[in-house]
């Protein structure tokens, strides 16, 4: 069993939609969490980072977690057809190693 | 210019050949890492350094080899590239003087390179 496991998709809906993209985890050790987006033939750039539980909002990007769960979650609201990338959900113990689990990504393709 | 450039962004060889992949920061991070991504497995951690004499081993090392040059340049190597070596690699940086709510463990990725091994 992977330690992070995330649904390939691929996801598509159409603009204005609300996308949540999940991921769940096995290591209770992980405390902090990243979104990453990963345009075709790009390298994966951080959407957002959160560090333990909690929500954080940034624009029309919400990221949750949920650690009792081991569930972490990436809301996007009125998706845009520019959304359309792979989303990448990685994550890493409380050391500041710098050495991250990913997903194995969301593909998500946002409609006009 | 790109913070975290990466050569050859594309590189077809053949079994056997010693293939290196370079990178480069000009981010003055600290830490470079090494991944390589394969559809339906995500990101795996080859290698990573920490400064300039610090080199350890990730997840899937067997097969590869590193050099950091200096603070701004990390090398990939494949000795003996073989077809399962086939994939897309990722150079990244990371700065361990951030903070944990600034972004500690948060890495920076070049633009990736594609090697194909016949």
């Amino acid at each position: 069993q992977k330690e992070v496991e995330q649904d390939p998709g691929p996801l598509s809906v159409p603009e204005g939609a609300i996308v949540s993209l999940n991921c769940t985890y096995s290591n209770s050790a992980f405390q902090y969490f990243m979104w990453y987006r990963q345009y075709s033939r790009k390298g994966p750039e951080l959407l957002m980072y959160t560090y333990s539980s909690g929500n954080k909002e940034d624009g029309r990007f919400t990221a949750q977690v949920d650690k009792s769960s081991k569930y972490i979650s990436l809301f996007i609201r009125d998706s845009q057809p520019s959304d359309s990338a792979t989303y990448l959900c990685a994550m890493t113990g409380s050391s500041n190693t710098g050495k991250l689990i990913f997903g194995q990504g969301t593909t998500l393709q946002v409609k006009p | 210019d790109a913070d975290v450039t990466q050569t050859p962004r594309n590189r077809i060889t053949k079994t056997g050949k010693r293939i290196m992949l370079e990178c480069s920061q000009t981010k003055g991070h600290d830490r470079m890492y090494w991944y390589r991504q394969d559809p339906g497995l995500g990101l795996r951690l080859i290698y990573y350094s920490f400064d300039v004499k610090d080199i350890n081993k990730g997840e899937i090392s067997d097969g590869y080899s590193v050099s950091r040059q200096a603070q701004a340049k990390f090398s990939l190597s494949l000795e003996s590239a073989i077809p399962n070596q086939t994939a897309l690699y990722f150079c990244a940086t990371s700065d361990s003087r951030q903070g944990t709510s600034s972004g500690a463990n948060v890495l920076t990725f070049g633009a990736g390179s594609r090697l194909t091994v016949l």
